[in-house]
């Protein structure tokens, strides 16, 4: 199973929105509605933001939100903040029966 | 407090075995799925296993089946994961992460600070 395809990078600065892209297959995004996606900020343990393609956790800001259409999905963070610097990563359930997460993408505040 | 807690972890020969353990506490263990979940040093998320509320379904990532076990002990409230057979490659921080239901497939929403493997000569 090949990992999902996330750009490596992506900036913008405070209060601005940005997107960021998982491009998979029929097969694990374009096939099933358990997208997630997960914040991870150094040294730290990943925490979900995005459960079932939109859906957010409690205590998640909603300036997060998830969407898909096809075989991408897309996470969009509007007003952005400094503390939203991290790295972000989604995943996937797969006609295998596995999960798959995508490469990653490093998120900037400038 | 929800908590996850792994052990376990260690430097072991190639071609050796580890087992690693998640305590969960906080939560009713028994009603959710859990997974484990690895990164090797510098490098993004592998999902590496999953398994449903009652040990009734396991699931491997292709890179570990045939070498790794997971189960789980409801009545002690524990995750673990059978390494064997372990190669350089298997090198990462292990997390454990609870599924947000009873099924592994679903988003994991609560995660451990992980355990560290290294599989060195």
């Amino acid at each position: 199973q090949s990992a999902l395809t996330q750009p490596a990078s992506v900036s913008g600065s405070p209060g601005q929105s940005i997107t960021i892209s998982c491009t998979g297959t029929s097969s694990d995004v374009g096939g099933y509605n358990y997208v997630s996606w997960y914040q991870q900020h150094p040294g730290k343990a990943p925490r979900l933001i995005i459960y079932e393609v939109s859906n957010r956790p409690s205590g998640v800001s909603n300036r997060f939100s998830g969407s898909k259409s096809g075989n991408t999905a897309s996470l969009t963070i509007s007003g952005l903040q400094a503390e939203d610097e991290a790295d972000y990563y989604c995943c996937s359930y797969t006609s295998s029966s596995t999960k798959v997460f995508g490469g990653g993408t490093k998120l900037t505040v400038l | 407090e929800v908590q996850l807690v792994e052990s376990g972890g260690g430097v072991v020969r190639p071609g050796g075995s580890l087992r690693l353990s998640c305590a969960a506490s906080g939560f009713t263990f028994d009603g959710y799925g859990m997974s484990w979940v690895r990164q090797a040093p510098g490098k993004g998320l592998e999902w590496v296993s999953g398994i449903n509320w009652n040990g009734g379904s396991t699931v491997y990532a292709v890179s570990v089946k045939g070498r790794f076990t997971i189960s789980r002990d409801n009545a002690k409230n524990s995750l673990y994961l059978q390494m064997n057979s372990l190669r350089a490659e298997d090198t990462a921080l292990y997390h454990c992460a609870r599924s947000s239901g009873s099924y592994w497939y679903y988003g994991m929403d609560v995660w451990g600070q992980g355990t560290t493997v290294t599989v060195s000569s």
